[in-house]
């Protein structure tokens, strides 16, 4: 079963840019993941489907400032022009086999 | 547009059940299986296990097996997680989750308190 590593924590000052990383264990390198937003108080938003290829679909009203890509087992969501509303925790996500397997999270926040 | 629809808070003993109910809309309800996830206070998303909307087949997380039943029910579009024994760290929002082809939607959860 895979398991996903992230850093705790990050920041990035308003309207500049920041780019979270997700890792795959060994064996795992070339799974597809998904990134999810959770805001303060609500429930998990599915940002985006994410490829080991680094092709990646996002979700309906997903803005622009928001994007995937791929290295290897890592697994990245690059947010351009940060705003107020993206300080929030970000989690990735996989699946085996009906089996879903969480990251720990990362704590955005935007200085 | 897809939405799933959870019921509302409960408080419980310990040692007792709780059964937390989703209603799906907007979506070909048998076509996609549908997770369950909790998230204690101040922690990280835990899957739970999934349902067969289809055929009601199970797949529950070892940590769950056997405190944990899903269940499904075709004719109100409607998927069922009953959780017994509960302890004081099963206190968690409870939410559902389905891929409709590749998109996740998610409930709006279900805060789950256990308390004496």
């Amino acid at each position: 079963q895979p398991v996903l590593t992230q850093s705790s924590s990050a920041s990035a000052s308003l309207g500049s840019s920041v780019k979270l990383t997700c890792t795959l264990s060994s064996g795992h390198s070339s799974y597809i993941i998904a990134w999810h937003q959770q805001q303060p108080g609500k429930a998990p938003r599915y940002l985006m489907k994410l490829e080991g290829s680094g092709t990646y679909n996002k979700g309906s009203g997903i803005p622009d400032r928001f994007s995937g890509s791929s290295s290897g087992a890592d697994r990245y969501l690059a947010i351009s022009n940060l705003q107020s509303e993206d300080e929030a925790d970000y989690y990735c996500e996989t699946w085996d086999s009906n089996t879903q397997v969480f990251g720990g999270g990362t704590k955005l926040t935007v200085l | 547009q897809v939405q799933l629809l959870q019921s509302g808070a409960e408080v419980k003993k310990p040692g007792a059940s709780v059964k937390v109910s989703c209603k799906a809309s907007g979506y070909m309800f048998t076509t996609y299986g549908i997770s369950w996830v909790r998230q204690a206070p101040g922690q990280g998303l835990e899957w739970m296990g999934w349902i067969s909307t289809y055929n009601g087949n199970t797949n529950y997380a070892q940590k769950f097996q056997g405190r944990v039943t899903m269940t499904t029910d075709t004719s109100t579009s409607t998927v069922y997680m009953e959780l017994r024994s509960l302890r004081s760290d099963d206190t968690a929002i409870y939410y559902c989750a389905t891929k409709v082809t590749t998109v996740e939607y998610w409930g709006q959860g279900t805060l789950v308190t256990v308390s004496s």
